[in-house]
């Protein structure tokens, strides 16, 4: 089974703070994603990243994938308390019959105060 | 498009009692999933399908059932229930491997 370590599990900072949160793995995974959840909502995508090296950015957000592709970051510029919620990687194996299924990261709950 | 639906929304079961956690999606997605989620645990994968009539265990498949007679709709099965249930379950479905997944709003069980 693969294993997605995500840190911090908590984070708590003001608006306007930086953060970085990562997801590290001794696993090789084809692609990994992101996605934000809210209280009693499905998660929902923020991007997939499939290159080793692979560097994205949406508004605020900026993502990357690590050279061997084992580990993955996501970086938040400025934060707003709109930016609340909790963040999972995930990721499909890159050997064997995977299906498409994703190993998930157990989360890292963002708190952003006004 | 309404994505993926999932009914009911919360539900609370007595200890052996049986139910189906119900699942459709419009989006032609050959394949679907369906993951438990608990405080501080991520998600872990139950069942998953990857078109009509194939379905496969995940990581946590014990006390669970699940059929794909069309490509839409992907309904869990809880036999006997047991408060090690009690937990928030979603329904996905992605158009392929390298796609993102489109996730229901989920059903929050409470087993007692």
């Amino acid at each position: 089974t693969q294993l997605l370590e995500q840190s911090p599990q908590f984070l708590s900072i003001q608006e306007g703070e930086n953060l970085t949160v990562y997801c590290n793995s001794s696993s090789v995974f084809s692609s990994l994603q992101w996605y934000r959840q809210e209280p009693g909502e499905g998660p929902v995508l923020l991007v997939t990243v499939v290159t080793g090296g692979e560097v994205k950015k949406l508004k605020r957000l900026t993502f990357q994938f690590g050279d061997a592709r084992k580990d993955s970051s996501l970086h938040i510029t400025a934060a707003q308390p709109g930016d609340t919620g909790l963040y999972l990687c995930a990721g499909t194996n890159a050997g064997g019959t995977s299906y498409g299924k994703l190993t998930f990261g157990q989360g890292t709950i963002l708190t952003v105060h006004p | 498009n309404a994505g993926v639906t999932q009914t009911p929304k919360f539900r609370i079961l007595k200890i052996g009692q049986s139910m189906t956690l119900q699942c459709a999606q419009d989006m032609n997605h050959n394949y679907m999933y369906w993951y438990r989620q608990d405080p501080g645990m991520g998600l872990k994968l139950i069942y998953y399908s990857v078109g009509a009539g194939i379905t496969d265990k995940g990581e946590v498949p014990n006390g669970y059932n699940v059929s794909r007679s069309t490509t839409e709709d992907f309904p869990l099965r809880l036999e006997l229930a047991a408060p090690s249930q009690t937990s928030v379950y979603f329904c996905a479905s992605r158009w392929t491997v390298n796609y993102g997944y489109t996730f229901g709003s989920g059903t929050r069980l409470t087993v007692v």
